[in-house]
């Protein structure tokens, strides 16, 4: 297995503008995590999902934020508008089941101007 | 007081010194992750332990859930070792991940 997906690598922006990041679990993971790290605040669980489903956003920072799990294979973390404090990196984890060990994306480093 | 406080927040060590990293926290959990961050900033699950000891080559993890500590030890460190390793609880009430503030490593040859 390749291993968790994450896409954009990086991705520069512009103030305003709509960002989307993307997720592709491992095969079979059932359970998906959103995180964000920086300088400041280090690492944030930000959302997770649990066989497609929500089970706890209250990590998310404001309304500006958005995640979907549409299917098992896919996941996505919107931010509109994005601000420049939102530059961060995200990773986007997942694993067999709540509770059991998680494996990480390479990251999406976003740096909004 | 943060939930979940590591120390040392740095650390410079030797080739082949043993290294102890710890990690304590005040809330009730149902499990303890440790996770290495390279350099390059890719992020790996070391261990999740929830009871006792877990091994995997010279790493080595504990926990102490009466104490609500654990710690993280390194044997014969290795220059490729050098890495920030940060320590994350899973909450009993909700799974939610709260982390420590993490511990860069380095290991001089």
């Amino acid at each position: 297995d390749a291993g968790v997906i994450q896409s954009p690598r990086h991705e520069v922006t512009e103030m305003g503008q709509e960002v989307t990041l993307r997720c592709k679990p491992i095969s079979g993971h059932n359970s998906l995590f959103w995180y964000r790290q920086t300088m400041m605040r280090g690492l944030e669980l930000l959302i997770y999902f649990n066989n497609n489903v929500p089970i706890d956003d209250s990590g998310m920072p404001e309304d500006r934020f958005s995640a979907k799990m549409p299917n098992a294979s896919f996941s996505t973390l919107k931010i509109q508008p994005s601000e420049p404090r939102d530059s961060a990196v995200y990773f986007c984890a997942s694993s067999l089941a709540q509770g059991s060990q998680a494996f990480f994306g390479q990251g999406t480093r976003l740096t909004v101007v | 007081k943060n939930e979940v406080e590591q120390s040392p927040q740095n650390l410079t060590a030797q080739e082949g010194e043993f290294i102890t990293i710890n990690c304590s926290y005040s809330v009730g959990i149902s499990a303890l992750h440790w996770l290495q961050q390279h350099p390059g900033g890719g992020i790996v699950s070391l261990f999740m332990l929830s009871s006792g000891k877990k091994k995997h080559g010279r790493l080595i993890a504990t926990i102490n859930i009466q104490e609500k500590h654990s710690s993280l030890h390194i044997t014969a460190s290795h220059p490729r070792d050098s890495a920030v390793y940060i320590c994350a609880v899973v909450h009993n009430a909700g799974n939610m991940l709260t982390f420590g503030g993490g511990t860069r490593l380095m290991v001089k040859p």
